[in-house]
This record gives C-alpha cells, structure tokens and sequence, in this order.
C-alpha cells in the first residue's frame, strides 16, 4: 500500500489559517471515516490532534479541525501559534488489508 | 491515563532478529484497547507495522507481514514485537502505541511511547 500524499510543507503567519491535505484512495480515505491525525515536533513522540476525521481528543485545542470529501481528508489550524510549528502526519485505514497507512507528512512553518 | 515504555536491544546484526517490549502502565493489557508498533527510519516519515487485541487477534502491513510478530503477554501486561531477517532499511526509531475503544468510537493511537532507537548494523 503506498502512503497518504500530503504536501511536503506548509506555512502562515501567526493568527492566519492554514489547511494540510491528505490523499488517499477508494481503498482507505474515500471509503471509511477512519481518519485521524498527528503532531510530531522534532525529536517527540506524535500526538494525535484529530480521530475518525472530525473528533477532537479531550484536551487538543479547537483550533484544531477535520474534514474529508471523496478521498481526500483536511486538516484546519486556525489562529495559528508559534507552538503549532511540527510536522504533521495523517492516517487511514486501509480496508483491503485491514491496516493503517500514514500520510507523507506536512511540516507546519510559523512565519 | 495509560503510558507506554518501550524497551530492547539498540542494535541488532543484519539477518538477525529484532525484539522490542512495551510496557503498559496506567491500565490493563487486557482492556478494550488495540496495542500497536510504529516506526520511523531517522530523517523519514511514519510507517504503521501492526496491532494486536487482547484476544491474540493481530493486523499487519502487508509489506512487513512476512516478517513480523506482535503478541500479547498478559501476565505481564505488556506487548511485544519481533521483526525477523532485518536489514539496515529497518533500522529507525520504534514507537508503541494504544488506540482506546469505546462501544462506539476508537481513538486511533491515542497513546504513544517515548520510542526507541534501534540500529541494524554489523
């Protein structure tokens, strides 16, 4: 299975919003709500930000939102902080082989 | 709150065989949770090996199926994986993880260990 595509980086300025896609295909994204999403800031463990593409954890801030149509998945950050900077990774499962696959990863730059 | 503790060999020879633990604190093995390994070569992104519940039920990548072996010891409550015939490719950082179930909702990786460095060289 080949990984999630998502953009190599992104950035913004603080307070603006920015959006890290994920795609996938028929087999993972577009065909099951079992999305989630990761921070990882260098030399750390991820963290998960967002689970079955629109739920927050307790305790993750809601400047943090999901979303998906077809077979791509989205991840908002609004009224972005210098802590957001990370790398971000998406994931899905993956039907025809009951597994997960994790996206590219997207590093987050606070200008 | 759970927390997870990887242990295990920092290096391992090409051709040999790779074992990690993770040590489950906070809660039990045997809860509605799935426990899984993840890796990330140094530099590169991650890749998902696999999972296990605690009825022995097991998942893998299909590129690392072959290869790998996740089991649960419940008298230790604690999770294992064994990765044989390695190469320097699987040399990375290995993460242990839990996703938390409820009767209607599982929160994918919602745990994570601190990882561990593991080297395959000679």
């Amino acid at each position: 299975q080949s990984a999630l595509t998502q953009p190599a980086s992104v950035s913004g300025s603080p307070g603006q919003s920015i959006t890290i896609s994920c795609t996938g295909t028929s087999n993972d994204v577009g065909s099951y709500n079992l999305v989630s999403w990761y921070q990882q800031p260098p030399g750390k463990a991820p963290k998960l930000m967002i689970y079955e593409v629109t739920k927050r954890p307790a305790g993750v801030s809601n400047r943090f939102s999901g979303s998906k149509s077809g077979n791509t998945a989205s991840l908002t950050i609004s009224g972005l902080q210098a802590e957001d900077e990370a790398d971000y990774y998406c994931c899905s499962y993956v039907g025809t082989s009951t597994s997960y696959v994790f996206g590219t990863g997207t590093k987050v730059t606070v200008l | 709150q759970v927390q997870l503790q990887e242990s295990g060999p920092g290096l391992v020879k090409p051709s040999g065989t790779l074992s990690l633990t993770c040590a489950v604190s906070g809660g039990s093995i045997s809860s509605n949770n799935w426990w899984s390994w993840v890796r990330q070569p140094p530099g590169k992104g991650l890749e998902w090996i696999g999972e296990i519940f605690q009825t022995g039920t097991t998942n893998y990548n299909p590129s690392i199926k072959s290869r790998a072996t996740i089991l649960v010891d419940k008298s230790k409550n604690q999770f294992s994986l064994k990765l044989n015939s390695v190469t320097a490719a699987d040399t990375a950082v290995y993460y242990c993880a839990t996703t938390p179930c409820s009767t209607s909702s599982c929160e994918t990786s919602a745990y994570w260990g601190q990882g561990t460095l593991v080297t395959v060289s000679s």
